[in-house]
């Protein structure tokens, strides 16, 4: 079956440490998203990528870092500058934009949960 | 750049009956799409609806409906019978209809409601 897939489900990070969540998906995908998802916050964009080899900052992109190497991953490093990285992390992809029935729609990864110790 | 405003945090409903969720957005784009997206307590975010702005008919799923009025910026959720299993996260989100690169791509989320369902 097709979708998306995130690992780790649970990550543990000592303060100052760089940590790297991955997404993969089989959906044959353009565009790939990440989102920060807080109690009471709604869900927050980090980094796009529309394209293999590019992509855009989020509304919340300082203390983060993504790579766009392959058409199937987008991984999200949570850098040591991040100063509040706990958090729930949700991926996303999209085949694209267009009047189709399918296009616009994001489908979501299982999300992986980040906590600093 | 585009705002979504869920104003109801939790909602309480009894099981079988009908329940309305809010949503207002700000956008000065006039195409664009919305949705509601549900978030159970595995945390999975699952698409409920879609509406796309160029249409005039409000969207159906089964028995989630939508009630889209593009003048007042409002898109709301009306969940009929309500079961158990609708208890969830409720988002609405905002999506513009064509990249042009101005501007972030991507959904734009409200906050959240919270739907209990009681038995």
């Amino acid at each position: 079956d097709g979708g998306i897939t995130q690992s780790p489900k649970y990550l543990f990070r000592k303060e100052g440490q760089n940590v790297t969540l991955s997404c993969e998906q089989n959906l044959n995908h353009d565009a790939m998203y990440w989102y920060r998802q807080d109690p009471g916050q709604g869900l927050r964009l980090i980094y796009y990528s529309q394209i293999v080899n590019d992509f855009q900052k989020g509304d919340i992109a300082e203390g983060y870092s993504v790579s766009r190497e392959k058409k199937e991953s987008f991984p999200l490093t949570v850098t040591s500058a991040q100063k509040n990285p706990t958090a729930f992390y949700l991926c996303a992809s999209s085949i694209g934009q267009g009047r189709d029935s399918g296009a616009n729609v994001l489908t979501f990864g299982a999300g992986s949960r980040l906590t600093v110790l | 750049a585009q705002t979504v405003t869920q104003s109801q945090p939790e909602m309480s409903v009894q099981e079988a009956e009908t329940v309305t969720l809010s949503c207002t957005y700000d956008t000065s784009e006039s195409d664009y799409y919305l949705f509601w997206y549900k978030q159970p307590p595995s945390r999975q975010m699952i698409l409920v609806i879609r509406q796309e702005a160029y249409k005039q008919q409000n969207a159906t799923e089964n028995r989630f409906s939508v009630n889209f009025q593009k003048a007042a910026k409002s898109f709301s959720l009306k969940i009929s019978d309500s079961q158990l299993g609708d208890a969830a996260m409720y988002f609405c989100a905002y999506r513009s209809a064509w990249y042009s690169g101005g501007g972030a791509d991507g959904l734009t989320f409200g906050k959240g409601t919270h739907l209990i369902i009681q038995p």
